[in-house]
């Protein structure tokens, strides 16, 4: 079984500048979180959603971040403009999303630098 | 809201040696996963260890194994007979039931093993 994709792996950008993050979940899995893991510190949830429907977005800076889930599938996450303490490793992961759902599969993450 | 709180932020162990790493969360809610994951400098999250709040017995797995005290919500890890791979950030987390399951996790524990 393909695991959950992320792309890129790095991505340094300069302050003011925007950037996107794409998330390809395990086939099926219903649930889709992107998470902000900062140096040192646990990963805090940005947005969740079930299906293409967002769950929980009440971490999420809406002033300069956006995501969507195109028809359930795939997912970006956007940064505009970022700011330097958005430097932080970007998680994805995905869930089988129903009442028995025990496991949340992470991707590798992309590692963003704004300078 | 639930809350996961890791109070010790760096643990060092010998090989071979065995070593706890503890975990306490809050939540108003019965029913509930709880997770250990692990993540090497490769960052790709790994998960060690679940345990279903329903279930009395501790979960174990090879050298892993947990504590689980429900009444007094605390939910602490022990490896045994540890190995150099091991050295990683340890992550407890605590996961909603139902669809849409939330996953919260803690701040973190980083483990070296040493030789």
């Amino acid at each position: 079984e393909a695991g959950v994709a992320q792309s890129p792996r790095y991505k340094i950008i300069e302050k003011r500048q925007s950037v996107a993050f794409w998330c390809n979940p395990i086939s099926g899995h219903a649930t889709l979180y992107w998470y902000q893991q900062i140096l040192g510190q646990g990963p805090k949830l940005l947005i969740q959603f079930q299906n293409n429907g967002v769950v929980d977005d009440s971490q999420l800076p809406k002033d300069r971040f956006s995501a969507e889930r195109l028809k359930g599938v795939d997912s970006t996450l956007k940064i505009q403009p970022a700011k330097l303490e958005d430097s932080a490793v970007y998680l994805c992961a995905s869930s089988e999303g129903d009442r028995w759902n025990t496991e949340a599969f992470f991707g590798q993450g992309t590692r963003l630098t704004v300078v | 809201a639930q809350t996961v709180t890791q109070s010790q932020p760096e643990m060092s162990v010998q090989e071979a040696e065995t070593v706890t790493l503890s975990c306490t969360y809050d939540t108003s809610e019965n029913n509930y996963y709880l997770f250990w994951y692990k993540q090497p400098p490769s960052r790709q999250m790994i998960l060690v260890i679940r345990q279903e709040a329903y279930k009395q017995q501790n979960a174990t797995e090879n050298r892993f194994s947990v504590n689980f005290q429900k009444a007094a919500k605390s939910f602490s890890l022990k490896i045994s007979d540890s190995q150099l791979g091991d050295t990683a950030m340890y992550f407890c987390a605590f996961m909603t039931t139902g669809t849409a399951s939330k996953l919260t996790f803690g701040t973190g524990t980083r483990l070296q093993v040493t030789l």
